[in-house]
């Protein structure tokens, strides 16, 4: 089975703080992706990456920042998190091929206060 | 711009059955997925389609007609545990994908 783990489920910060969230998958996949999820909104793809060392934005970048150093991990960096960065965060994991599904992560609801 | 839409909430009853619309307009079109996702976990795959027709998997279908930028999922035989969210998704011409919000489907006893 394909397994997609987050660093951790619940995470309180203080704003200004930096913040990491990691991801790190066990299927050799090319592609890593974060989104965000709140209430009423479909996901919000924040940066994806298909290959080590690349990384691409996507629709919602700003206030973020990615690493990708290893195949199989995939950090997001809140640089200085702010209040309006509450939200749930999930990482995925897709092969390369426009068929393949994406694997999700169990998710990390971050709050900022 | 690119918009998925679906129902906000549906209630269906045990045993029955329900159909959930998704009406997408993108850039481009190169495959729909369907995922669940119960509360507090994360979006698990349920099917992909990308040429037009019904796709059947166990107790669950899905749809698709890409000339009316429409999908439907069909759950069958109803279970309590099929209380879920159901995430529409739509792979843009840049093989990105488009979400949907999201419908909350409520099984009632």
């Amino acid at each position: 089975d394909v397994k997609v783990t987050q660093s951790s489920r619940y995470l309180v910060k203080r704003t200004g703080e930096k913040v990491f969230l990691e991801c790190v998958q066990d299927m050799d996949h090319e592609n890593m992706f974060w989104y965000r999820q709140d209430p009423g909104l479909g996901l919000r793809l924040i940066y994806f990456s298909y290959d080590v060392k690349m990384k691409e934005k996507g629709d919602i970048p700003e206030g973020y920042s990615v690493s990708r150093e290893k195949k199989e991990r995939f950090s997001l960096i809140l640089e200085s998190a702010s209040t309006n960065q509450t939200s749930m965060y999930l990482c995925a994991s897709s092969p390369t091929g426009e068929s393949h599904e994406q694997y999700f992560g169990p998710g990390t609801r971050l709050t900022v206060t | 711009g690119q918009n998925i839409d679906q129902p906000t909430e549906m209630t269906a009853t045990e045993g029955a059955i329900v159909q959930i619309n998704c009406t997408y307009q993108t850039s481009g079109f190169n495959g729909l997925f369907w995922y669940q996702q119960h509360a507090g976990e994360a979006p698990t795959f349920l099917s992909y389609n990308v040429l037009d027709g019904l796709e059947e998997k166990g107790r669950f279908s899905s749809f698709l007609s890409r000339s009316k930028g429409y999908s439907y999922l069909l759950l069958k035989e109803l279970q309590m545990k099929d209380s879920a969210s159901y995430l529409c998704a739509v792979k843009d011409s840049n093989y990105q994908l488009i979400w949907g919000a999201g419908t909350k489907l409520i099984i009632k006893p």
